[in-house]
């Protein structure tokens, strides 16, 4: 069936390294593919999307690029910021009832 | 406009008590979905409502599991009897219509079985 594979943390960076977090993906047919994050005390909130291939999601200096040929969606940004401290969460949505199937989450610190 | 809300935000029970949950969407949204989140995993569905009629709850585990949507609006997770693992964050998020993927999330309610 279809499933996400995301990369262990806790990932730690110190403020203005470069981010990645690595995200792969087993679906049929053509999933649209997103990124959520999940900031402490706080809900899940969509990061970025991308609904086909070659598409690149970007928002908050965040970005990932749909790669059908190697089924990935790493997310990536240039320079993280403390307040980039938080959970992420790799996801598609494959077939016509709009079911998410989800990573299991990314834990990312980032100390001043 | 205001996000989803859920209530309460935290919640302690022994095993084999009960316990609900309640969750009011964006308005106008008219999808709405529970999910739980146990810690180091990420959001399993549980039901997922259009307006007030079921769309899937193939996981939920209904000998204990109940919820409802009965005005197509705010909705109520029941669990009972609880079990120990049952622990877990109890997520709702609504979306426009079903066939959007942009669901919305509220802060969820961290349930803990004694």
């Amino acid at each position: 069936g279809d499933s996400v594979t995301q990369m262990e943390g806790p990932v730690t960076l110190s403020e203005e390294a470069f981010l990645t977090i690595n995200c792969t993906y087993t679906a049929t047919g053509y999933p649209s593919l997103f990124w959520y994050v999940q900031y402490p005390g706080e809900g899940l909130q969509l990061l970025l999307k991308a609904t086909k291939a070659d598409d690149k999601g970007s928002n908050k200096g965040f970005e990932a690029t749909y790669r059908k040929e190697t089924t990935s969606f790493h997310l990536e940004k240039g320079s993280v910021q403390v307040s980039d401290s938080a959970v992420y969460f790799c996801a598609l949505d494959a077939g016509n009832n709009r079911k998410l199937i989800w990573g299991l989450g990314t834990s990312l610190a980032v100390n001043p | 406009e205001a996000g989803v809300a859920q209530s309460p935000r935290y919640k302690i029970i022994e095993k084999r008590q009960s316990v609900a949950f309640w969750c009011n969407p964006i308005s106008g949204h008219a999808t709405l979905y529970w999910y739980q989140q146990i810690l180091g995993q990420g959001p399993k569905l549980l039901i997922q409502f259009q307006n007030n009629g079921v769309v899937d709850d193939s996981q939920l585990p209904k000998d204990r599991f109940s919820a409802e949507r009965l005005k197509g609006v705010d909705s109520t997770l029941k669990i009972q009897p609880a079990k120990l693992e049952d622990s877990a964050v109890y997520l709702c998020a609504s979306s426009l219509r079903r066939d959007t993927y942009e669901q919305y999330f509220g802060p969820g309610t961290r349930l803990t079985v004694t």
